[in-house]
């Protein structure tokens, strides 16, 4: 099976920082690879599918980038909306531990 | 707009079965694959299993730890996939999400407990 990791396991980060998640699969998955978003007591949301493509209604300061093996998310600038768990998942498979961004 | 709704959760005892539905909408049902996910009480998420489109008995791929005891399928006519599980146990207890096609249900409880 493809394990998922994610670092770092937890962010602390203030409203306009800048902010690099990073998630490695443990053999190569293509750009197979979605992010979630996921707040307290809600469901998960789809933030970005096939590694790069933003979801539909997802704001433009997210992205996603890498293929193979490591795959990165970025907040180009932190909203207060965006203190949440993020996690990576292969193809409808496999999550990883998730990552959560917290105030500074 | 895609939109995912479960029902079936609730108390089951140990050893015992429960039935969860999914019903669709908002997508082409018969083009997507389905997925299965719980969430433990303050875990993280765990990928169940899915059921890829085009036939109701399957493909079906599952997680280690429920592979034998829960199968998923899906009524193409109904917009609705179905997770019965079996031979519960209190790991099995979580929220239990369907998802597909963009979107996430709002999930159902099961509690397995005496």
């Amino acid at each position: 099976d493809v394990q998922m990791t994610q670092s770092p396991s937890t962010l602390s980060a203030s409203v306009g920082d800048r902010v690099t998640i990073t998630c490695r699969a443990s053999q190569s998955i293509g750009k197979w690879l979605a992010w979630h978003q996921q707040k307290p007591g809600k469901a998960p949301k789809v933030l970005i599918y096939e590694a790069s493509n933003v979801q539909s209604a997802v704001p433009s300061r997210f992205s996603g980038s890498g293929s193979g093996t490591e795959f990165t998310l970025t907040i180009s600038s932190l909203q207060p909306d965006d203190f949440a768990t993020y996690y990576c998942q292969y193809h409808d498979r496999y999550f990883g531990p998730g990552t959560i961004v917290d105030i500074k | 707009e895609v939109q995912l709704v479960e029902s079936g959760g609730g108390l089951v005892k140990p050893g015992g079965s429960r039935r969860l539905s999914c019903v669709a909408s908002g997508f082409t049902f018969t083009d997507a694959w389905m997925t299965w996910v719980r969430q433990a009480p303050g875990k993280g998420l765990e990928w169940v299993g899915h059921i890829k489109s085009g036939t109701a008995s399957g493909p079906t791929e599952y997680a280690a730890p429920v592979k034998g005891r829960f199968i998923i399928s899906r009524d193409d006519s109904k917009n609705t996939v179905y997770l019965q599980m079996m031979s519960l146990t209190a790991d099995d207890t979580g929220v239990y999400y369907c998802t597909a096609a963009g979107g996430w249900g709002q999930g159902t409880l099961v509690t397995v407990s005496s």
